[in-house]
């Protein structure tokens, strides 16, 4: 099993700031199968970003992600109110799919 | 429009049943591989099981193997889900979640429906 390990658990910023939040994978996969999701309070996850890097239709320009390997990033440019929310990470490389347990980012 | 649609959550007691149903609409649901996905009250989000788009290919998570079972109907547009035995750490919203046809994430999530193990 992967296990996906997201760091800051939570993240205390201003509107306006940027948030670089980070995912880490056990093992190296190909970045084609991670995708982060946003979850705001009594909603469904929606998917951000596909293939580490591909913003999903809809999604904001603000919203980039990068990485390879075993290390994937998330930023969120100049933070709008509505970007408050819990942020996950996830592979679907290899059965069982695996979330990271999420990283808050909320109202400094 | 892409629309999924579960049903059948509720209140159970532990060691009970309850089947969970999702509709799908607005894509061909037999293209798709789908699955479950779970969230606990104030906790994060635990992938369940998956199923290949012909039904014939399913998996499922450690937490539930042995006592949730999987299943589609393509000619009825749904997923279901099958669950006994339940604990009360099955407590959660359960969500039916639409895999990208290249393999790229879960693109398309249900609203969710509660199921909730307690005597």
């Amino acid at each position: 099993e992967i296990v996906m390990t997201q760091s800051p658990a939570t993240l205390s910023l201003s509107p306006g700031e940027s948030a670089t939040l980070s995912c880490r994978a056990s093992q190296s996969f190909s970045s084609n199968y991670l995708s982060w999701y946003q979850q705001k309070p009594g909603q469904a996850p929606r998917l951000l970003i596909s293939g580490a890097s591909t913003r999903a239709t809809g999604i904001p320009d603000r919203f980039s992600g990068s990485g390879s390997g075993t290390d994937f990033t998330l930023t969120i440019s100049s933070l709008q109110p509505e970007d408050f929310a819990v942020y996950y990470c996830q592979q679907d490389y290899n059965l069982p799919y695996t979330f990271g347990q999420g990283t808050k980012v909320e109202i400094k | 429009e892409v629309q999924l649609v579960e049903s059948g959550g509720g209140l159970v007691q532990p060691g009970g049943s309850l089947r969970l149903s999702c509709e799908a609409s607005g894509f061909t649901f037999g293209d798709f591989e789908m699955n479950w996905v779970r969230q606990a009250p104030g906790k994060g989000l635990e992938w369940v099981s998956y199923s290949s788009n012909s039904g014939t290919i399913r998996h499922y998570a450690d937490s539930v193997r042995g006592r949730f079972t999987i299943s589609r109907d393509n000619a009825k547009n749904s997923l279901y889900l099958q669950m006994n035995s339940l604990r009360a750490e099955d407590t959660a919203v359960y969500y039916c979640a639409r895999r990208h046809w290249m393999g790229m994430g879960f693109d398309y999530w249900g609203l969710g429906t509660l199921v909730s193990v307690s005597s």
